[in-house]
């Protein structure tokens, strides 16, 4: 398994904003994931982060509202740009396992937009 | 596009009571996950299962992953307080990214 923070854990911020949300991982792994799970909802996925090349985005989600940086195999940031109060969710990152059968969440970051 | 879906949405039971809540798929897993997420935190891996027809025990849960691999179920016996939470479903395909059902909340009241 992997042990994985975020920072911050929560957050409330103002309409315009933007905000980086980190992700770091005690091992290095070659992809990390991020999710956004809004209120009473699962988990919808954002993009695919790998390391020294760009993150690869879903249908929905592109790289000017959450450009995402991994600069190392154990770091990555997301961030939400010019926010709205719809982008209120908790995002969340992951790894997955060597087999890539499972994968490993973070703590999620709780945000609240105003 | 592959589509894991859940049932019941929500539950809620008695303490000691069992329950099995459900996840089914018209596409074929190499993988099912189960996941428990409480409220403020990530969601936790509970097991994984590969093989067509496994069944896996964790205590008080046990586990099974349909013989065609499109499905699971996950029984809970004897349902404590600390079961409360969202409980959800996630399958991988090969070369695909990991699809999430849409949960099912379980509350076990006192």
């Amino acid at each position: 398994s992997a042990v994985i923070s975020q920072k911050p854990s929560r957050d409330i911020c103002q309409r315009g904003t933007s905000l980086t949300i980190q992700c770091q991982v005690d091992s290095q792994v070659t992809m990390m994931f991020w999710y956004r799970q809004q209120p009473g909802q699962s988990l919808t996925l954002i993009a695919t982060a790998n390391q020294g090349s760009e993150a690869t985005y879903e249908s929905g989600f592109v790289i000017d509202k959450f450009p995402i940086s991994r600069p190392n195999l154990t770091f990555s940031t997301l961030t939400v740009s010019n926010m709205s109060p719809e982008d209120s969710s908790i995002y969340l990152c992951s790894v997955a396992s060597g087999d890539q059968e499972t994968q490993y969440f973070g703590p999620g970051t709780r945000l609240l937009v105003l | 596009t592959q589509l894991l879906e859940q049932s019941p949405q929500f539950l809620s039971i008695q303490e000691g009571e069992n329950l099995t809540v459900y996840c089914n798929s018209s596409s074929v897993f190499s993988s099912l996950q189960w996941y428990r997420q409480e409220p403020g935190e990530g969601p936790v891996l509970l097991v994984t299962v590969v093989t067509g027809g496994e069944v896996k025990k964790l205590k008080r849960l046990t586990f099974q992953f349909g013989d065609a691999r499109k499905d699971s179920s996950l029984h809970i016996t004897a349902a404590q307080t600390g079961d409360t939470g969202l409980y959800l479903c996630a399958g991988v395909s090969y070369g695909q990214n990991f699809v999430f059902g849409p949960g099912t909340r379980l509350s076990v009241l006192p």
